[in-house]
């Protein structure tokens, strides 16, 4: 079974751009998850998609927006990027939303905002 | 809100040791789950462990092993023969009642030949 995939590996965009960043989870995964990791906040969340609805949102500003389609991929949208906005977005699937379910995370999407 | 906390940024160990990864967390729930994932130098992140709260028994997966004191909210984690592949980055995560995973800072873990 393929792993959970995210593209683009790599992107740089400059201040006051809008970015989207796409994730393909597992084959049969429901739920979707997405973090954000920099090296001064750590690993933050960011949202959680199951059946293409929003289950649980973090603590970040209106500028950061996501969305799941029916066959289960996700994207979040970044509006208007700070410099602050740099960071690894990680994208993590599981069977279902379930509180202790191991979620497979993928490679990441490193964002640069110059 | 619930917090995690890893005191030890760095460590390092040379292979065949015993190392352990400390992990304290805070919350006034009773029910929840404790995890320690690994991210490899640029690689993705895999679960190692995970404990369930209401669980006594410390959970073991072959060389890798928890120490899990709820009274005292701790959660540390023993990797035991280490090898050259166990060095990366370890992240102690909780979640509760919901999905959502609360990380600590992390620790990050070499092992020396």
């Amino acid at each position: 079974k393929a792993g959970v995939t995210q593209t683009p590996r790599y992107l740089i965009k400059t201040r006051g751009q809008q970015v989207t960043l796409s994730c393909s989870p597992i084959s049969g995964h429901r739920s979707v998850s997405w973090y954000q990791q920099t090296p001064g906040q750590g690993l933050q969340f960011l949202f959680e998609y199951f059946s293409e609805t929003q289950r649980n949102k973090g603590n970040f500003p209106g500028r950061f927006s996501g969305r799941q389609f029916s066959n289960s991929r996700s994207e979040m949208n970044v509006s208007t990027l700070e410099l602050g906005d740099s960071a690894l977005y990680l994208c993590a699937s599981s069977l279902v939303v379930l509180a202790g379910n191991e979620q497979f995370f993928g490679p990441g999407t490193r964002l640069t905002v110059l | 809100a619930q917090t995690v906390t890893q005191s030890q940024p760095e460590m390092s160990v040379q292979e065949a040791e015993t190392v352990t990864l400390s992990c304290t967390y805070d919350t006034s729930e009773n029910n929840y789950y404790l995890f320690w994932y690994k991210q490899p130098p640029s690689r993705q992140m895999i679960l190692v462990i995970r404990q369930e709260a209401y669980k006594q028994q410390n959970a073991t997966e072959n060389r890798f092993s928890v120490n899990f004191q709820k009274a005292a909210k701790s959660f540390s984690l023993k990797i035991s023969d280490s090898q050259l592949g166990d060095t990366a980055m370890y992240f102690c995560a909780f979640s509760q009642g919901a999905q959502k995973l609360v990380f600590g800072q992390g620790t990050r873990l070499t092992i020396n030949p």
